[in-house]
């Protein structure tokens, strides 16, 4: 059974691009939620979609956007890229049905590190 | 809102040895709780979770973990730590603000010395 897929794994970019991650959920899972880490802020939220419609948001300025497809793959976008967007962005996905994903927990992908220079 | 607070942000331990890696959570009910594991340059890895059946949960790799209500504590222990478990420990809770958003406590690196 696959697991979650997130590419690229590495990614430098330049002040001022865009970017766009993709997230590739396991397969049957709806749910898709979007993680930003780094060494001062640790692990904070994104977002979250189900079904292709976004259901929860993170305190994150509005260049961070993110879409979901009918086939439940995710991709974020980071648009005006700043030095402070360097992180390790993961995406996690789950069976869950609803707002109850504790009973089915989530699956992490290894993240892509977006490094901007 | 709830949160977790993580109390130690390294611990050393040798191999062989007892692991105790602390975390207290602030809820106004019995939240649930997991235990997460992420290795150098890896994703996140689910090491255990609580979600009010027995306080006593058994996680992978040998780890456990017992949850306090009366002192709101959710510590993870390991009889004998291995030098594959030399990783960063986050202790983590659902919810935090709506949704199946999950809050993060802010990690504890484990290092295993022989």
């Amino acid at each position: 059974k696959a697991g979650v897929t997130q590419t690229p794994r590495y990614l430098i970019k330049t002040r001022g691009q865009q970017v766009t991650l993709s997230c590739s959920p396991i397969s049957g899972h709806r749910s898709v939620s979007w993680y930003q880490q780094t060494p001062g802020q640790g692990l904070q939220f994104l977002f979250e979609y189900f079904s292709e419609t976004q259901r929860n948001k993170g305190n994150f300025p509005g260049r961070f956007s993110g879409r979901q497809f009918s086939n439940s793959r995710s991709e974020m976008n980071v648009s005006t890229l700043e030095l402070g967007d360097s992180a390790l962005y993961l995406c996690a996905s789950s069976l869950a049905d609803g707002f109850s994903p504790l009973i089915y927990g989530y699956t992490f992908g290894s993240g892509t590190r977006l490094t901007v220079v | 809102a709830q949160s977790v607070t993580q109390l130690d942000s390294h611990v050393s331990v040798s191999e062989g040895t007892p692991v105790l890696l602390r975390c207290n959570y602030s809820s106004s009910y019995s939240p649930s709780l997991f235990w997460y594991v992420q290795h150098p340059n890896k994703g996140l890895q689910l090491l255990l979770k609580y979600t009010s059946a027995a306080t006593l949960v058994k996680g992978i790799n040998g780890f456990e973990a017992e949850f306090k209500k009366s002192e709101t504590s959710f510590h993870l222990t390991k009889p004998s730590a291995h030098m594959s478990d030399a990783a960063e420990y986050f202790c983590v809770v659902p919810g935090g603000g709506g949704g199946n958003k999950l809050t993060f406590g802010t990690g504890t690196q484990l290092k295993v010395e022989l």
